[in-house]
């Protein structure tokens, strides 16, 4: 069974970039697509994006123009990076590896415990 | 961007009833609706897929039901364990978008 961890900075200052990891064990990530979901506190999800295994993207629009997805094979890794960061960013991120349909993603079926990232100076 | 609805956002229950909780999205997305548990400071878990398709390990007494618009999560006789936040999720175009959630919460 797959399993997903998420590691990074817990407190970024405003205006920084977020950069966190999510390392996979007990498969492959060569074969599947892989996502990032966030929570702000209280409140709902939020999908951020995902990366497919050849590499390709997909992004939230509402967050597109800082966001950035990308797989490290080698490692077994993908990585999440949020530019221009605010308070309202803080949440706890989520990785997800996710099903695929066609060409499309589909339902996020094992997801990483989270990690909180706080934004404040 | 297709918007979901759940209904109720929350939901008084007891151990034993059956629950209903209603998923609409804002345009047909076929059968591609999945729900999702979350308990208080836990990850998502995936309950079930495409609308129907119960995910390996989970409890016969959830099911899912719906296509196009409309569709339903059903707990035949809740648990203690069932008390929960549930979210549905449309994947059928991006971005991909979850419902507000509906919080489950003992009667």
């Amino acid at each position: 069974q797959v399993q997903l961890q998420e590691s990074g900075p817990g407190l970024v200052k405003p205006s920084e970039t977020l950069s966190l990891t999510c390392t996979v064990s007990g498969g492959s990530i060569s074969h599947y697509y892989w996502s990032w979901i966030r929570q702000p506190p209280g409140k709902g999800l939020e999908w951020i994006g995902y990366v497919s295994y050849s590499g390709s993207t997909n992004y939230n629009p509402s967050l597109k123009s800082r966001v950035t997805i990308s797989l490290d094979t080698s490692k077994n890794q993908f990585s999440l990076k949020l530019g221009s960061v605010t308070a309202a960013d803080t949440a706890v991120y989520y990785c997800a590896s996710t099903m695929i349909r066609g060409v499309k993603a589909d339902a996020m079926d094992v997801w990483g415990q989270g990690t909180t990232v706080t934004v404040s100076s | 961007d297709i918007q979901m609805t759940q209904s109720p956002s929350s939901l008084s229950a007891s151990v034993g009833d059956r629950v209903t909780i209603t998923c609409r999205a804002s345009q047909s997305i076929s059968s591609y609706l999945h729900w999702y548990q979350q308990r208080p400071g836990k990850a998502p878990k995936l309950l079930i897929h495409v609308a129907s398709s119960l995910e390996s390990g989970v409890p016969s007494r959830f099911s899912g039901s719906g296509s196009g618009t409309d569709f339903t999560l059903t707990i035949s006789s809740l648990q203690p364990e069932d008390f929960a936040t549930y979210y549905c999720q449309q994947s059928y175009s991006t971005p991909v978008t979850f419902g507000q959630g509906t919080k489950l919460e003992i009667k």
